[in-house]
């Protein structure tokens, strides 16, 4: 079973809708982070959080919200999904600043 | 300009050959220096690490930093068909809570 997983792998919404994509990790680690990548672009921090009482914003976080149900849950909720929305989303853990552990990712197409 | 310059690539190398990739940054705080590799529909991956300058060596892989130019370096040796990936630099300060990703460069070996 995988350490990262993300669900769904693939979304199609349209614009307008609430969307929710969910992440859960057994890899015992507190530090959780919400990334988007887009062709060219690289990899933007969306959220992360450190603990279960901790959230904050990355670079990117306008039009995102998360939720961090448990200290192996976190889930990112898009209030009103707009078409630049349409991205590839990880969710990635860590237990160091710098080594993450990515899941296998969400593909999101927003029409 | 972005913090951390990555050419996209694409690059296409014969089986055999030595692949060479690339990166620059402009923040001098930086000490921690990654290479992910990332297959297609999968997450990105941690292929090596270095702290602060110089040279590491993981079988097939060499990492070198050099702070002075801000610039590091990934070498893969003798590649292979399954090395086809595409690979982005990361790095962070001290401090930081986030990794500062390059774009990506996309790599093809042919057998």
């Amino acid at each position: 079973d995988a350490d990262v997983t993300q669900t769904p792998r693939n979304r199609i919404t349209k614009t307008g809708k609430r969307i929710m994509l969910e992440c859960s990790q057994t890899k015992g680690h507190d530090r959780m982070y919400w990334y988007r990548q887009d062709p060219g672009l690289g990899l933007r921090l969306i959220y992360y959080s450190f603990d279960v009482k901790d959230i904050n914003k990355g670079e990117i976080s306008d039009g995102y919200s998360v939720s961090r149900q448990a200290q192996a849950k976190f889930s990112l909720s898009l209030e009103s999904a707009i078409p630049n929305q349409t991205a590839l989303y990880f969710c990635a853990t860590s237990d160091t600043n710098e080594k993450l552990f990515f899941g296998s990712g969400t593909q999101l197409s927003v029409l | 300009q972005k913090e951390v310059e990555q050419d996209p690539g694409p690059l296409s190398v014969p089986e055999g050959a030595i692949v060479s990739l690339n990166c620059t940054y402009s923040n001098s705080a930086f000490q921690y220096f990654m290479w992910y590799r990332q297959y297609s529909r999968k997450g990105p991956e941690l292929l090596m690490y270095t702290y602060s300058s110089g040279n590491k060596e993981d079988g097939r892989f060499t990492a070198q930093v050099d702070k002075s130019s801000k610039y590091i370096s990934l070498f893969i040796r003798d590649s292979q068909p399954s090395d086809s990936a595409t690979y982005l630099c990361a790095m962070s300060g001290t401090n930081d809570y986030k990794l500062s990703f390059g774009a990506g460069t996309t790599v093809t070996v042919r057998a």
